[in-house]
């Protein structure tokens, strides 16, 4: 089946250590997304990427980085420096060349120990 | 700026019974515009878009939409509210240029009660 696969579904940060959310797809789309989401705030852009080697910096990048070295897979890293981590993240992919039409990942909430 | 504005953080509505849940948008172009559902602890599910033609767009669940370019809304509607639509429902933006990202809005949580 197509789709995006984001793993793991739970993970937990102890202070000071970096994580690595991972986000693979399958549907051959050019543009992929991370979303932070915290209750009662919607969803927050932290980077997109519309093709291989290359990402922008959504609203809320502070704190994170990404790499995109295939079209299939777009992974976040929450590093040290982001203080406030515990959220559901998203990822999302959507073809360039037509409209914004964006399909989701499962998430994974991080949590801080 | 573009922006979304869903003014009800939390409707509760009887099963059976109709539902509108009210987006507001601003944005200076003719927009894209989507309506998205999760549930608990899930990701996005694509419920409808709309982006030109005929201004009520059917989607999936039987839900539809209405964009009112007047009123700058794009409420979402259902006639008849099943238990299963208890979720959280997002209303979105898009700019129109492939591969730019969506603008939010906070969403509305639903509650259907027997």
């Amino acid at each position: 089946d197509g789709g995006i696969t984001q793993s793991p579904k739970y993970l937990f940060r102890k202070e000071g250590q970096n994580v690595t959310l991972s986000c693979e797809q399958n549907l051959n789309h050019d543009a992929m997304y991370w979303y932070r989401q915290d209750p009662g705030q919607g969803l927050r852009l932290i980077y997109y990427s519309q093709i291989v080697n290359d990402f922008q910096k959504g609203d809320i990048a502070e704190g994170y980085s990404v790499s995109r070295e295939k079209k299939e897979s777009f992974p976040l890293t929450v590093t040290s420096a982001q203080k406030n981590p515990t959220a559901f993240y998203l990822c999302a992919s959507g073809e360039t060349g037509l409209t914004d039409i964006q399909y989701f990942g499962a998430g994974t909430r991080l949590s801080v120990l | 700026a573009q922006s979304v504005t869903q003014p009800d953080i939390h409707i509760t509505v009887s099963e059976g019974a109709s539902l509108e849940l009210r987006c507001n948008y601003s944005y200076g172009a003719t927009p894209y515009l989507f309506w998205y559902v999760q549930s608990p602890g899930q990701g996005l599910q694509l419920l409808l878009k709309y982006f030109s033609g005929d201004t009520l767009v059917q989607g999936i669940k039987g839900f539809e939409a209405e964009f009112k370019r007047s009123q700058s809304s794009f409420n979402l509607r259902k006639p008849s509210v099943h238990w299963s639509d208890a979720a959280e429902y997002f209303c979105a933006v898009g700019a129109g240029q492939a591969g730019t990202a969506l603008i939010f809005g906070k969403g509305t949580t639903l509650s259907v009660s027997s």
